[in-house]
């Protein structure tokens, strides 16, 4: 089975320049997690959605990250504009709900490395 | 709100002994989920262990295994007959369950040797 997809693995961008990350989910999940790494912060969760609807995006840093989920195969995470804080690996992750034997676990994707110079 | 901690930065062992990774965590829930997740220099987060809180008998897959001790809120992690692909950071992690959002701990390196 295909894990969850993300796109692009690596990407280099100028200050100020628009960024986006996909994510394809596991198919049948409907949960998707957008986290972030940094060195100083560690992992957080920025955004999650549950079928495609935005649950709880607390996380997000500020006005300049926007997400989206327009389908249940499908999600970005935008930057716009870049800055250079904002180098780190983001990962796409997703689960399903179910009973408490099966589902409740969290698939990562192998994450986007973002270098903002 | 849940806290994840892990006391340990770095952690060494000799190929094909055993170690053991540290985590407590603290949450007022009752039923909750625990797992461990591997993350090698690709950078990739690979799931390695679970454990639903409601269930006594400790988690094990292969060569790892958790010692789960719910009134403690303890949570380590063994790795039996280290090898050398082994060597990665280890995060530890809660969930509140029903595929709501992770908690991480700051992690462990650990470095396996020859």
């Amino acid at each position: 089975d295909a894990g969850v997809i993300q796109s692009p693995r690596h990407e280099v961008t100028e200050m100020g320049q628009e960024v986006t990350l996909r994510c394809k989910p596991i198919s049948g999940h409907d949960y998707l997690f957008w986290y972030r790494q940094t060195m100083m912060r560690g992992l957080e969760l920025l955004i999650y959605f549950n079928n495609n609807v935005p649950i709880d995006d607390s996380g997000m840093p500020e006005d300049r990250f926007s997400a989206k989920m327009p389908n249940a195969s499908f999600s970005t995470l935008k930057i716009q504009p870049s800055e250079p804080r904002d180098s780190a690996v983001y990962f796409c992750a997703s689960s399903f709900q179910a009973g408490k034997d099966v589902g409740n676990t969290i698939y990562f994707g192998e994450g986007s490395w973002l270098t903002v110079v | 709100a849940q806290t994840v901690t892990q006391s340990q930065p770095e952690m060494s062992v000799q190929e094909a002994e055993t170690v053991t990774l540290s985590c407590t965590y603290d949450t007022s829930e009752s039923d909750y989920y625990l797992f461990w997740y591997k993350q090698p220099p690709s950078r990739q987060m690979i799931l390695v262990i679970r454990q639903e809180a409601y269930k006594q008998q400790n988690a094990t897959e292969n060569r790892f295994s958790v010692n789960f001790q719910k009134a403690a809120k303890s949570f380590s992690l063994k790795i039996s007959d280290s090898q050398l692909g082994d060597a990665a950071m280890y995060f530890c992690a809660y969930s509140r369950g029903t595929a709501s959002k992770l908690t991480f701990g700051t992690g462990t390196r650990l470095q396996v040797t020859l």
